[in-house]
């Protein structure tokens, strides 16, 4: 039983570099999302999806594209990496239902020098 | 003015110890309250949801005043095993969850 899958777990990149961050989850849910972790401020939303073909701005967009071509996969786009993008990175999913359990990936921890 | 605020702690208690954190949201509209838990660079989990009753689930408890728009949380008889940090989290439009800092836990013998 999968759950929500993150790849990588660890990622260094170099100012300038882009890259994605994977995320899928094997539970049919609806509700996905990308939250980044840095000290002292809690999770804070980047983007997220109510289905397939729909996403939208969280609260730190900037920098982040997303898609989401299929109920399963959500990944996260790096345009163009910047040191104040590192940080660790968790993806979520839930049901589109209020106040359903979300369930996490492991995590990517991304360091940007 | 963070959203959603909590006692920034460390808590630093003795096995068998009740402790309390406490939390308070902006947001009067906010639906849904969870407590979640995370270990040490692990991801965070649901510990349990809250309601305007209060809920209990074993040696936890919380509780909910939407008037005060105040949620806590409850430990009782503490173990080791409770290390960790427990994060509040509310519910924004449509699902989007906003998480409090945390607080941090550390149980010792």
């Amino acid at each position: 039983n999968a759950g929500v899958t993150q790849t990588p777990k660890f990622q260094v990149l170099k100012t300038g570099q882009s890259m994605t961050l994977q995320c899928a989850q094997d539970m049919n849910h609806e509700y996905m999302s990308w939250y980044r972790q840095d000290p002292g401020m809690g999770l804070r939303l980047i983007h997220y999806s109510v289905g397939a073909g729909i996403t939208d701005q969280g609260e730190v967009p900037n920098g982040y594209n997303v898609s989401r071509s299929t109920t399963e996969d959500f990944p996260l786009r790096l345009l163009s990496a910047a040191p104040s993008q590192t940080s660790v990175y968790f993806c979520a999913s839930s049901r589109s239902d209020p106040g359903t359990e979300a369930f996490f990936g492991q995590g990517t921890r991304l360091t940007v020098v | 003015r963070k959203e959603v605020e909590q006692d920034p702690g460390p808590f630093n208690v003795p096995e068998g110890a009740t402790v309390a954190f406490n939390c308070t949201y902006s947001n009067s509209a906010s639906q849904s309250f969870f407590w979640y838990r995370q270990d040490c660079r692990k991801e965070p989990k649901l510990l349990m949801s809250v309601y305007s009753s209060g809920n209990e689930d074993g040696r936890f408890t919380a509780q909910l005043n939407r008037a005060s728009q105040y949620i806590s949380l409850l430990i009782r008889d503490s173990k080791l095993s409770d290390s960790a940090t427990y994060l509040c989290v509310v519910t924004g439009g449509y699902n989007k969850l906003i998480f409090g800092a945390g607080t941090r836990l550390a149980v010792h013998p």
